[in-house]
């Protein structure tokens, strides 16, 4: 079975510091790792993805990814009251060079506090 | 451009009745994925579509569920004598389908409550 497992929070931060979200996988052979934004009602959106070990940046957010340790986290800096939202982690493989489906965590709640 | 569209965006509907989702994916996109979300949960993977054809079926729950796409483009997911446990958002995307890390673009979802 493969799993993705997330803290499910809530994560509470005041404005201005950063949220760290954590996620680990169970399938040695994911490849591909996701980060979506899910507000409350409405379907999700991708943040950004990563596929190599280290770190990856776009603007506030930074995502992390150890294989090793099978690992991934999203670090949001500078949080906003209007990040406050579920983040959900995925994780996916590939299937004779397509990607396959995505295998996501109950995601972590996320509350940005003014 | 516009994203991927499903309908209805709710429905309402009674123990053992017969649904249809509809979704509608991007442009161009030959891959297309339903997922299902219960409440408190991630998006759980259902089927996979790349142009006309299931490519992996291995989420639907049991055989009450069937999804079809007959022209690689909108796809329909079939859901026979519905219980209460079916209730959820059903989400649909969509991606290019291409080799490589391929993005997944998420539609708005049909909530679907059995009663």
């Amino acid at each position: 079975q493969k799993e993705v497992e997330q803290n499910s929070g809530p994560l509470s931060v005041p404005e201005g510091a950063i949220a760290s979200l954590n996620c680990t996988y169970s399938d040695r052979g994911s490849q591909s790792f996701f980060w979506y934004r899910q507000y409350s009602g409405k379907s999700p959106e991708l943040i950004m993805f990563i596929y190599s070990n280290g770190d990856k940046e776009d603007g506030r957010f930074t995502a992390q990814l150890n294989k090793a340790s099978q690992y991934v986290s999203l670090l949001i800096r500078d949080s906003q009251p209007s990040d406050s939202a579920t983040y959900l982690c995925a994780v996916t493989a590939y299937y004779g060079g397509s990607q396959g489906n995505l295998i996501f965590g109950k995601g972590t709640k996320l509350s940005v506090k003014p | 451009g516009a994203g991927v569209s499903q309908t209805p965006s709710n429905k309402v509907t009674e123990k053992g009745k017969y649904v249809e989702l509809r979704c509608d994916p991007i442009s161009g996109h030959t891959a297309l994925y339903w997922y299902r979300q219960s409440l408190g949960q991630g998006p759980e993977f259902l089927i996979y579509f790349q142009g006309t054809g299931a490519a992996d079926d291995s989420g639907l729950p049991n055989d009450r569920f069937f999804a079809v796409r007959p022209e690689g483009s909108v796809s329909t997911l079939k859901i026979q004598r519905t219980e209460r446990g079916d209730s959820a958002v059903y989400l649909c995307a969509s991606s290019s389908g291409g080799a490589g890390t391929d993005t997944q673009y998420f539609g708005p979802g049909t909530r679907l409550t059995v009663l």
